[in-house]
């Protein structure tokens, strides 16, 4: 079946660790988004990546970094310099129009 | 690219009646997309809607856009218990237009 895949999907970490975040997807999309929410928020845009080998900032790019090697895949590293990263995440992609969601990693930290 | 904000920020209404929600935007789109969350899920895609069209039709949910209030509206017809979940509006101002989420609407249908 076609879709998009987040894992994992609980993770704890320890403060000042780094943590990837995995997103894979099969649709043959040509973009991918990284969103943070926030519990009883909306979502904000961390990254997104319009084509392979390229991304871009969103509105809350500090403390975040990401890569986009293949065209199936946008993981998504929390580094340490997060000040506050416990948060559900959220990768979606879309070939223009409609965005297909994962079901989300939720990460807290320690 | 840009967000809609949607109003209501909660609905509480009883199973069976109709809801509304709305939302604004700030400048001229080529689109707008409505999505549901149920909670701890992901995002659900619901209805895209262009801005040449005026009104839209999926099941029980019909979308209106009004370009000129630059506003849209969802309605849920004949709620149920299933319906409860968050709703967001995406507009978006070209068809490759990253996309930008509100705070969304927080409907409760009440048993």
């Amino acid at each position: 079946d076609g879709g998009i895949t987040q894992s994992p999907k609980y993770l704890f970490r320890k403060e000042g660790q780094n943590v990837t975040l995995s997103c894979e997807q099969n649709l043959n999309h040509d973009a991918m988004y990284w969103y943070r929410q926030d519990p009883g928020q909306g979502l904000r845009l961390i990254y997104y990546s319009q084509i392979v080998n390229d991304f871009q900032k969103g509105d809350i790019a500090e403390g975040y970094s990401v890569s986009r090697e293949k065209k199936e895949s946008f993981p998504l590293t929390v580094t340490s310099a997060q000040k506050n990263p416990t948060a559900f995440y959220l990768c979606a992609s879309t070939q223009g129009g409609e965005l297909f969601f994962g079901e989300g990693s939720r990460l807290t930290v320690l | 690219s840009q967000q809609g904000e949607e109003d209501p920020q909660a609905l509480s209404i009883q199973e069976g009646e109709n809801a509304t929600m709305n939302c604004s935007y700030k400048t001229s789109i080529n689109n707008l997309q409505w999505y549901r969350q149920n909670s701890g899920r992901g995002l659900v895609h619901l209805i895209l809607i262009r801005s040449n069209e005026r009104e839209k039709h999926s099941g029980r949910l019909r979308v209106t856009l009004d370009t000129s209030k630059k506003s849209s509206s969802l309605l849920i017809t004949a709620s149920r218990a299933a319906d409860t979940a968050s709703y967001f509006c995406a507009p978006a101002f070209d068809r490759d237009d990253k996309i930008i989420f509100g705070k969304g609407t927080r409907l409760h249908i009440l048993p």
